[in-house]
């Protein structure tokens, strides 16, 4: 079956500093790959997609590259501020018997201090 | 632009006690879903359903029923809650429910059970 894995459970950092969350994904196919963003006390937002492989999506200052070689999907943004602070979600789209299905990765918890 | 509205926003219950939680969409969206989110493990699919009077079940759906007697309303029923469980309920809608599109999310039901 499908599976995304997010390694890193908590990323602190500094304003201005640089970020890179790590997401490797397996499924057969092509898929789309999504990053979600949730702030605190708010449901999940889409942040990116890329439904083509080898493009790159980008949004608010954030990038992110479909890998099909090394099936990942880092999300990085070169200066982080304070109100990036949220839970980044790694996101893939089913190409299999359901379309309706997404994977989650488990979430990222990014906390960016002043 | 539209808004998905969940309600309530804190759901407190007995354990075996049946539960319902509403959802509401003014995008006019065909798909909608029920997932949970517990904390570390990412979101998972309880029910989806494509249409008016459609259900389908997610990877999550026992112990869960759902309704969808209206396009813009998508209820979700715990049917007997499990003594301290603690976990939030996002509803979403999408235009469609291809993999590749955007999914629209509530801000969530957080449930807790005593």
């Amino acid at each position: 079956g499908n599976s995304v894995t997010q390694m890193q459970g908590q990323v602190t950092l500094s304003e201005e500093e640089f970020l890179f969350i790590n997401c490797t994904y397996s499924t057969t196919g092509y898929p789309t790959l999504f990053w979600y963003v949730q702030y605190p006390g708010e449901g999940p937002q889409l942040l990116l997609k890329v439904t083509t492989a080898n493009n790159k999506g980008s949004s608010r200052g954030f990038e992110a590259t479909y890998d099909k070689g090394t099936t990942s999907f880092h999300l990085q943004k070169a200066s982080v501020q304070e109100s990036d602070s949220a839970v980044y979600y790694c996101v893939l789209g089913d190409l299999g018997g359901s379309n309706y299905k997404l994977t989650f990765g488990k979430g990222t918890l990014l906390t960016v201090t002043p | 632009g539209g808004i998905i509205t969940q309600t309530p926003k804190f759901l407190i219950g007995q354990e075996g006690q049946k539960l319902t939680l509403k959802c509401q969409q003014n995008f006019n969206h065909d798909t909608m879903y029920w997932y949970r989110q517990d904390s570390g493990k990412g979101l998972r699919l309880i029910y989806y359903s494509i249409t008016e009077n459609d259900l389908q079940k997610g990877d999550l759906s026992e112990g869960y029923d759902a309704s969808r007697e209206k396009k813009s309303s998508f209820s979700l029923t715990v049917t007997s809650a499990q003594k301290n469980e603690m976990a939030v309920f996002l509803c979403a809608s999408s235009i469609s429910g291809t993999s590749a599109e955007t999914l629209y999310f509530g801000s969530g039901t957080r449930l807790t059970v005593l």
